[in-house]
């Protein structure tokens, strides 16, 4: 175990709609990641937040979103979701920022219909 | 354009006989360099980060390795349950991008 926790574990939707995928770090870590994984793509980097602040981008989308809040937690707002959407989306954290290990979640499983 | 590339993408070992997996990358301004075990369904569990070429890491039956332009991960003396996917990934330049290889698909057979 982690130490970091994910919810929901699956999730399943139409296309066109909107979800939420919700993110708690290990406790004491301010850096939280956000990553798509798909069979074809593997793991892609979206994107990362850092006592609050957006830190790094990587490849997400404009339909997708994300923030940090005050204590720490994150969410990832996808939107408008497409078929192609359907992965796995994992969080992870580490203690600050570059260099540092990050340790993964369990992941969220979304199946756009 | 920044790369990381993981060879090969699937191997298989009878259990006992050791092997290397590699992970090459081209980067600028490397930060660190990180090799993760994956099993089906799971999130990437965390085995070794490296800094800087010439660094070494070990853990049980597993030892990383890093030059400039590549990393090793040796696996020596493999059982069944070191079945897996391995990632590697890099976080490098300004921006701190993180960039992870399509993995290598270990399978031990007993």
């Amino acid at each position: 175990d982690s130490g970091v926790t994910q919810t929901p574990k699956h999730l399943i939707t139409a296309t066109g709609q909107r979800v939420t995928l919700r993110c708690s770090p290990r406790s004491g870590d301010l850096s939280v990641y956000w990553y798509q994984q798909s069979l074809d793509q593997g793991l892609q980097f979206l994107i990362q937040y850092y006592n609050g602040e957006e830190r790094a981008k990587g490849n997400i989308l404009e339909r997708f979103s994300a923030q940090q809040f005050p204590d720490l937690h994150s969410e990832l707002n996808l939107s408008s979701l497409e078929l192609g959407d359907s992965a796995l989306y994992f969080c992870a954290s580490s203690l600050t920022t570059a260099g540092e290990t990050q340790y993964f979640g369990p992941g969220t499983r979304l199946l756009v219909l | 354009e920044d790369q990381v590339t993981q060879s090969p993408e699937a191997l298989r070992l009878q259990e006992g006989e050791s092997s290397s997996l590699n992970c090459s990358y081209t980067v600028s301004g490397l930060r660190g360099l990180f090799w993760y075990r994956q099993d089906p369904g799971k999130g990437p569990e965390f085995l070794f980060t490296l800094y800087s070429a010439g660094e070494e890491k070990e853990k049980e039956r597993l030892k990383a390795t890093l030059t400039k332009k590549e990393s090793f991960l040796h696996i020596t003396a493999p059982k069944p349950e070191d079945s897996a996917t391995y990632l590697c990934a890099v976080q490098a330049g300004r921006d701190d991008k993180i960039i992870f290889g399509k993995g290598t698909r270990l399978h031990i057979l007993p």
